[in-house]
């Protein structure tokens, strides 16, 4: 089992540039969720799908902010245009339905926007 | 709104020593209260509790939980330099119990 699998691991960007994310959650996992961790908020969910649908997007900060998740095992989150305030580790984590015990992180992706 | 509250923010101490950790939570409808330990990369699961006063133990880690008071603790004994991590705590959201409520976490440096 490869675990959730996020790329990139580092990304480092200017400012108005589009960034985008990707996951792969776990084979068989149906619900995905986006998390954003800074040292000021800790961890914060961003968005998450159930079964490949957006079920709560209502942690996503700005319109700025997009996710998708064309397929069971693939899934993006996009910022444009990026600012600097966006700088952080992002998570993604899948579970398979049992509520909170199941969850499992990807790694993360530590971006800066300079 | 719900709410979790770890404490203390950061704390230091010596190989060998014992650890307290602290998280407070307030969420309608509880059900479980998960503790993680996140060293450099991904938060990894370390216990869910769901019941008062019934201790959760892994070695030399063991966490308890008190459903009257609101809150659990993570004790960790004979510290090591391993232990070096950020811990966090976690409970459910009342109407999801995917999502999570995370706390700050509890920055624990073991210095040799």
């Amino acid at each position: 089992d490869a675990g959730v699998i996020q790329s990139p691991r580092h990304e480092v960007t200017e400012m108005g540039q589009e960034v985008t994310l990707r996951c792969k959650p776990i084979s068989g996992h149906n619900s995905l969720f986006w998390y954003r961790q800074t040292m000021m908020r800790g961890l914060e969910l961003l968005i998450y799908f159930n079964n490949n649908v957006p079920i709560d997007d209502s942690g996503m900060p700005e319109d700025r902010f997009s996710a998708k998740m064309p397929n069971a095992s693939f899934s993006t989150l996009k910022i444009q245009p990026s600012e600097p305030r966006d700088s952080a580790v992002y998570f993604c984590a899948s579970s398979l339905g049992q509520g909170a015990l199941g969850y499992t992180f990807g790694s993360g992706t530590r971006l800066t926007i300079v | 709104e719900d709410k979790v509250v770890q404490s203390p923010l950061s704390l230091v101490v010596h190989e060998g020593d014992t650890v307290t950790l602290n998280c407070s939570y307030e969420v309608t409808n509880f059900r479980s209260l998960l503790w993680y330990k996140q060293e450099k990369k991904a938060p990894t699961f370390l216990f869910m509790l769901t019941s008062s006063g019934i201790e959760k133990k892994s070695g030399r880690l063991s966490s308890i939980l008190d459903k009257k008071e609101l809150f659990s603790i993570l004790n960790i004994t004979a510290t090591q330099t391993g232990d070096s991590a950020i811990y966090l705590c976690a409970v459910p959201n009342a109407g999801n119990n995917r999502k999570l409520i995370w706390g700050l976490g509890t920055s624990l440096a073991v210095n040799p």
